[in-house]
């Protein structure tokens, strides 16, 4: 069965800063989708970005960008310019025919 | 709203009670999930349903039962219910699977068995 692997439980960032929180996962699939979510407080499941494995291009959403590293099997979220409301429990996920989640890191932001 | 409505919010309930937990979505979509979140394991599947009348074991689905009888509704159904099934129980759906599209969440119910 795949795995994901968040070897970090806690993260601190100071306000402005640039952090990065990594992930790892066990596949023998070539095609396949990788997510990260944020659940901030309130618990609400965030869709944050999303990876299609079958694209060189790491995927980027405004202050949120992913490197994926397909061979090492890698998949990490680097957030830019951190900001107060990005304090969070965030998952990483692998999916295919189901989703896999890692289990969290929770990032605290230092005003 | 494009949503998934997951109730109650909280729950605390006595152990062999059985209890209900309702979750409904309004974007027709086809596949339906339950998860149960726990600190240090992240998310785990119990159940997931990829259309009317057609359920199936997820990674931990011992202590659950589910139905689909119709497309928007899939309830989680604890017969006995027993401590170590406090938790974090999230419903999710996505259009034909979450492989593509990722899912839409509910907002969580916080269940505690005493």
């Amino acid at each position: 069965a795949q795995t994901v692997t968040q070897s970090q439980p806690e993260m601190s960032v100071q306000e402005a800063e640039t952090v990065t929180l990594s992930c790892t996962y066990d596949t023998s699939e070539s095609d396949y989708y990788l997510f990260w979510y944020k659940q901030p407080p309130s618990r609400q499941m965030i869709l944050v970005i999303r990876q299609e494995a079958y694209k060189q291009q790491n995927a980027t959403e405004n202050r949120f960008s992913v490197n994926f590293q397909k061979a090492a099997k890698s998949f990490s979220l680097k957030i830019s310019d951190s900001q107060l409301g990005d304090a969070a429990m965030y998952f990483c996920a692998y999916s295919l025919h189901d989703m896999r989640f890692g289990a969290g890191t929770r990032l605290t932001v230092k005003p | 709203e494009a949503q998934v409505t997951q109730n109650p919010r909280y729950l605390i309930t006595v152990t062999g009670k059985k209890l209900t937990v309702t979750c409904s979505q309004n974007m027709n979509h086809e596949y339906m999930s339950w998860y149960r979140q726990d600190p240090g394991l992240g998310l785990r599947q119990i159940y997931y349903s990829m259309n009317v009348e057609v359920t199936d074991k997820g990674d931990v689905p011992e202590g659950y039962k589910v139905s689909r009888k119709e497309k928007r509704n899939f309830p989680l159904i604890l017969e006995s219910p027993s401590p170590n099934q406090t938790s974090l129980y999230f419903c999710a759906s996505s259009p034909s699977g979450p492989f593509f599209y990722g899912y839409t969440f509910g907002s969580g119910t916080r269940l505690t068995v005493v």
